[in-house]
């Protein structure tokens, strides 16, 4: 069966700190997988996908970026966070549309 | 621009009665609808879907409903249980390749079913 997996569960980071999501999943070859922010109240927001390795898309403009190195990888990143970053953030994979969730990374930015 | 929207934050019941969560839309290129579940600090989990060529599915105690002409889904549970307390995400895709048959989501519903 497929699983996905998400860490870490919690992370507290300075303003103008870097940061690296990482996202896996198993089970699966050639998965399209997503990045998403739930903000504070609000719903989710999809932030980049990914159909293939190296073949990222961005859905919002903002202050992160993604990479998927490998088939079954997605990760989150920025060079320098905003307070503005605070939120969850969760990664899916699946077909045409992300049925499946990991168990997310709640983000506290100081 | 929400073109999902979910004007009830919260909602209780009381258990053994029927949960009624509504939806509406506002992008008539949408035609593939479905509901998440989530708990504090897990991710969202698939729970039941719906396409444009239908006006109800049914999986055990869920069942959704979609009026087109309206714009506007509800997702039934009958008979509520403490278990389904959670917050329940409405989401829509659209036909087209790319972007256009990614989800948009809702900004979800907390129901709270009281014992």
């Amino acid at each position: 069966s497929q699983t996905i997996h998400q860490w870490p569960a919690t992370l507290v980071q300075p303003v103008g700190s870097p940061l690296s999501l990482e996202c896996t999943v198993e089970g699966t070859s050639n998965p399209n997988l997503y990045w998403y922010r739930q903000a504070a109240g609000r719903g989710l927001q999809l932030l980049f996908y990914s159909v293939g390795i190296g073949q990222i898309s961005s859905e919002v403009p903002q202050n992160l970026s993604a990479s998927r190195p490998q088939d079954r990888q997605f990760i989150l990143s920025s060079k320098k966070l905003l307070l503005s970053d605070s939120g969850f953030y969760l990664c899916a994979w699946g077909g045409n549309q992300p049925q499946h969730f990991g168990d997310g990374t709640r983000l506290s930015i100081l | 621009d929400q073109q999902v929207k979910q004007n009830s934050p919260s909602l209780s019941v009381q258990e053994g009665r029927i949960s009624i969560l509504n939806c509406d839309y506002t992008n008539s290129m949408f035609d593939y609808f479905l509901w998440y579940k989530k708990y504090p600090a897990e991710g969202p989990t698939f729970l039941i879907s719906i396409s444009s060529i239908k006006d109800k599915n049914e999986d055990g105690r869920f069942t959704v409903f979609l009026n087109k002409s309206a714009k506007h889904l509800s997702l039934h549970i009958v008979p509520s249980q403490p278990g389904d307390s959670a917050v329940y995400f409405c989401a829509a895709s659209g036909s087209g390749s790319g972007s256009a048959r990614q989800l948009t989501f809702g900004s979800g519903t907390q129901l709270t079913v009281l014992p």
